[in-house]
């Protein structure tokens, strides 16, 4: 049982948009950073949004990152082939004194 | 380029302990904390703890703390992850991931696969 809550799945047409939500805490996404992670098959992680929406150089600007309360989002528009993969938001957890992953949401591309 | 090479797959007894390394190279490694994070079959992320580039100071996440150590050899770049009293959860790939500040864990090594079995 993770400590941020994330829907197992998500899907869409190449072309189309994808929202992925990530639910949390006060103690954590409510009191600070959110992070977002891709994980293709086999690879180790990558990061994607920084500091709840920032893009590190490289990162292409259909991904992008909000936050609003205990709750976060990553959305990714004009879905590609490329993007099927599994998606982990974090964030640090004050109450835990540690850093806290969501379940992970596989995204498909139909 | 900024590079994370950990070793090589491990294959433990139950009971026994295992130490994974991460070699760090193309930026300076005391600036930045080194994390390890594990992931087993199917499942999500979890992170085990980290340690400081700088000062070396480490912190232990609850589930881990007593049988985890995370030390470094700051002269080698290389940080490392001791896991002891290995049972068959602890079969996981095993990351450490680079991190400075509030910028996430912006580069990772390429994992390291334990298999703990009788």
């Amino acid at each position: 049982q993770s400590v941020l809550t994330q829907p197992p799945s998500a899907s869409g047409t190449p072309g189309q948009g994808v929202t992925i939500s990530c639910s949390g805490s006060s103690s954590n996404i409510g009191g600070d950073y959110v992070y977002w992670y891709q994980q293709l098959p086999g690879a180790a992680p990558k990061l994607l949004i920084y500091r709840d929406n920032q893009r590190p150089s490289g990162v292409p600007d259909r991904f992008s990152g909000s936050k609003s309360g205990t709750s976060a989002s990553l959305a990714i528009s004009g879905l590609r082939s490329e993007d099927e993969a599994d998606y982990y938001c974090q964030a640090w957890d004050g109450s835990l004194s540690g850093w806290v992953f969501g379940g992970g949401t596989k995204v498909t591309v139909l | 380029q900024v590079q994370l090479v950990q070793s090589g797959a491990e294959v433990k007894k139950p009971g026994a302990s295992v130490k994974v390394s991460c070699k760090a190279s193309g930026y300076t490694f005391t600036n930045y904390a080194i994390h390890w994070v594990r992931q087993a079959p199917g499942q999500s992320l979890e992170c085990m703890g980290w340690i400081n580039g700088g000062d070396g100071i480490t912190r232990y996440s609850q589930k881990f703390q007593g049988r985890v150590t995370i030390t470094q050899d700051r002269s080698a770049t290389t940080a490392y992850m001791e896991l002891n009293s290995l049972r068959s959860e602890d079969t996981a790939v095993y990351y450490c991931a680079r991190d400075w500040m509030t910028s996430g864990f912006d580069y990772w090594g390429q994992g390291t696969q334990v298999t703990v079995s009788s």
